[in-house]
């Protein structure tokens, strides 16, 4: 069972916004998002919350409040069909990283 | 570019041992701790385990402790990890990935290496 709550699945049509959220974060700590292709090496998406690494479309934002955090993609489009995983920090955990258990976005 | 390639996956009865490794390149590997990620089949992403920089901080995951030990030499830009008494629960794809400093993600990850325990 992962620390980090994400809904298993979300999908939506070509063009429209989707969000995906993550519970039970640490308020102390950041929160990253990874988008994954199974088979491939999965890509850092979204860092400390809010911030894209290079060459990540602004397509894709991240926000963080309190214990909560989510990740929203606008226009969305068939290869961002992949898993989406949060991440985060827990020193309460023996000071470890921690993963939320995925969220697979489907492209109807 | 900076690059992460794992080797040494493959089959291994329960109870055995196993070293995986991951060859650096594209970067100053000495200067950036590393990290062990897996993913078992179905399931999602687990942290394993970390090592700082010049090798002598190490974290583990209470999943693995005592049976993993994670170590690098910076003279060949090459991560291990050495796995022993290895069970069904250990079967994954194995990833490691770079730190990304001070706010604690994973900028960079390799492809993998599949480790199946299975008698």
């Amino acid at each position: 069972q992962s620390v980090l709550t994400q809904p298993p699945s979300v999908s939506g049509a070509p063009g429209q916004r989707v969000t995906i959220s993550c519970t039970g974060t640490n308020a102390d700590y950041d929160v990253h998002w990874y988008q994954h292709v199974p088979g491939t090496a999965p890509k850092l998406l979204m860092y400390g919350n809010t911030n894209r690494p290079s060459g990540v479309p602004d397509r894709f934002s991240g926000s963080k409040s309190g214990t909560s955090a989510s990740l929203a993609i606008s226009g969305l489009q068939a290869d961002d069909e992949a898993d989406y995983y949060c991440q985060s920090y827990d020193s309460d955990l023996n000071d470890s990283w921690v993963f939320g258990g995925g969220t697979k976005l489907t492209v109807v | 570019q900076v690059q992460l390639v794992e080797s040494g996956g493959g089959v291994v009865q329960p109870g055995r041992s196993l070293r995986l490794s991951c060859a650096a390149s594209g970067f100053s590997f000495s200067a950036y701790a590393i990290h062990w990620v897996r993913q078992a089949p179905g399931k999602g992403l687990e942290w394993v385990a970390v090592i700082g920089s010049n090798g002598v901080n190490k974290y583990y995951a209470d999943s693995v402790k005592g049976r993993v030990s994670i170590s690098r030499d910076n003279s060949k830009n090459t991560l291990y990890l050495q796995m022993n008494s290895l069970r069904p629960e250990d079967m994954a794809v194995y990833y490691c990935a770079r730190d990304g400093g001070w706010q604690k993600y994973f900028d960079y990850w390799g492809q993998g290496t599949l480790v199946t325990v299975s008698s």
